[in-house]
């Protein structure tokens, strides 16, 4: 099975200034389409998971451009330009390229110093 | 527009089964595949399986055979979870999620398995 590791697992940031999270696996992502199917997931408490990122790199619909995503084969990273109230969850990456099964990173929990 | 919505709480008896229904409304069901993903209190999220709406196959976790069904009704764009002989560790949300690289997700249902 793929892991896939996240870092950190707790991200204080302040109000308005950007944050980073890691997310590497113990392989290439590259499916054999061409194509990196690494995604992001947005889960503010007490809510389901939502996908903010697909394919490394692209937001899905009424995601803020503040998010991005970015990285190749086995490095890839979610920013905020500029950490909102609203932001604070747990933000997981996920690989949908060698399955089953699908696998999660452990989860970044968001917070508002 | 397209959602999928599950059916309410549960709580059960160690050694009792489960069944947790996922309504698919707003697309053509049997265009994607059905996953399941559990996520136990304060802790990550688990993939456990997917079913097939056209033909009704499944993929399970391995730690999850034998004791798990995902099944489906295409005459009401309906997926089941069905888990056996229940354990305490089995307290989870259970959400169903539509492939497609995950685009939606079901509101999650709370089981709870307690003596």
């Amino acid at each position: 099975d793929v892991v896939v590791t996240q870092s950190p697992l707790s991200l204080p940031v302040t109000l308005g200034q950007p944050a980073s999270i890691s997310c590497r696996s113990n392989q290439s992502l590259v499916y054999s389409d061409g194509n990196t199917y690494l995604n992001w997931f947005q889960q503010r408490p007490g809510q389901s998971p939502r996908r903010l990122i697909y394919k490394v790199s692209n937001r899905d619909s009424g995601v803020p451009d503040r998010f991005s995503g970015s990285g190749s084969a086995t490095d890839f990273t979610l920013k905020i330009s500029r950490v909102e109230a609203e932001d604070v969850g747990i933000y997981y990456c996920m690989q949908s390229t060698h399955w089953p099964p699908w696998t999660f990173g452990q989860g970044t929990k968001v917070e508002i110093k | 527009q397209a959602q999928l919505v599950q059916s309410g709480a549960e709580v059960k008896r160690p050694g009792a089964s489960v069944k947790v229904s996922c309504k698919a409304s707003g697309y053509i069901f049997i265009d994607f595949y059905l996953h399941w993903v559990r996520q136990a209190p304060g802790q990550g999220l688990e993939w456990m399986g997917w079913v097939g709406p056209k033909s009704g196959d499944t993929n399970y976790v391995q730690k999850f055979q034998g004791r798990v069904a995902m099944t489906r009704d295409t005459s009401i764009n309906t997926v089941y979870l069905e888990i056996q002989r229940l354990r305490s560790d089995d307290t989870a949300v259970y959400y169903c999620v539509r492939d497609g690289n995950f685009d939606m997700w079901g509101q999650g249902t709370m089981v709870t398995v307690s003596s």
